[in-house]
């Protein structure tokens, strides 16, 4: 059974600092990874999706990577900005099923 | 503009009082999704529309019926809320079902039961 965990669940940073947020799968038989943001009390937005033959996806100051292999997946935020706090989650989808799993996010906040 | 309504925002229902949430979409997907999300957890599937094709997750409780009358419009209902089920409802639609399309979700309806 796939399971999906993102670590810490909570990361507080000082504003302009480069930021890497970790998501790790257990099974390597995925189809793509996305990650999400969800800011307070929201919906949630996709932010980039990797395919399994991808290594990395990026856009603006995002950048997503994928390591099947090991499992993980990490979102690189480059000179973090306040506007960036928000919870950030990653999810799967295996090969043999359309839902997504969830890892349960990473709060961050990015203090001026 | 947004995509993906959601209406209403906030929901405060009575306990075993049937309510219904709504969601509509702009973007003639043919998916659309429910999502129960509770305080610091991940989002809970519990059902999805293909088309007109109903898709119940197993786990889902009786409790939670949905209804696709067109592409444009989905509604979540809930026949006889309890406090457990107090939480952010999200609706999400995709093109397809297939496993390499984006979601695009609305901003949510909150769900208080009291």
């Amino acid at each position: 059974k796939q399971e999906v965990t993102q670590i810490p669940a909570a990361l507080s940073v000082p504003e302009g600092e480069n930021l890497v947020l970790n998501c790790s799968f257990t099974d390597s038989a995925i189809y793509n990874l996305q990650w999400f943001r969800q800011d307070p009390g929201k919906g949630l937005t996709s932010l980039l999706l990797i395919q399994s033959s991808q290594r990395e996806q990026t856009s603006g100051r995002l950048n997503a990577s994928l390591d099947k292999s090991s499992g993980r997946s990490t979102l690189y935020i480059a000179a973090s900005q306040p506007g960036d706090s928000a919870t950030y989650l990653c999810a799967v989808h295996m090969d043999s099923n359309y839902q997504l799993i969830w890892g349960a996010g990473t709060k961050l906040i990015i203090k001026p | 503009d947004a995509m993906v309504i959601q209406n209403p925002r906030y929901q405060v229902t009575q306990f075993g009082k049937p309510v219904t949430l709504s969601c509509s979409q702009t973007l003639n997907h043919n998916v659309m999704y429910w999502y129960q999300q509770k305080s610091s957890q991940a989002p809970k599937l519990l059902f999805h529309y293909y088309d007109k094709d109903f898709n119940n997750e197993a786990d889902t409780p009786d409790n939670f019926q949905s209804r696709r009358p067109n592409t444009s419009f989905c509604f979540l209902d809930i026949r006889s809320p309890g406090l457990g089920d107090a939480a952010m409802y999200l609706c999400a639609t995709s093109t397809d079902r297939a496993t390499n399309e984006k979601l695009f979700f609305g901003s949510g309806t909150q769900l208080s039961v009291l």
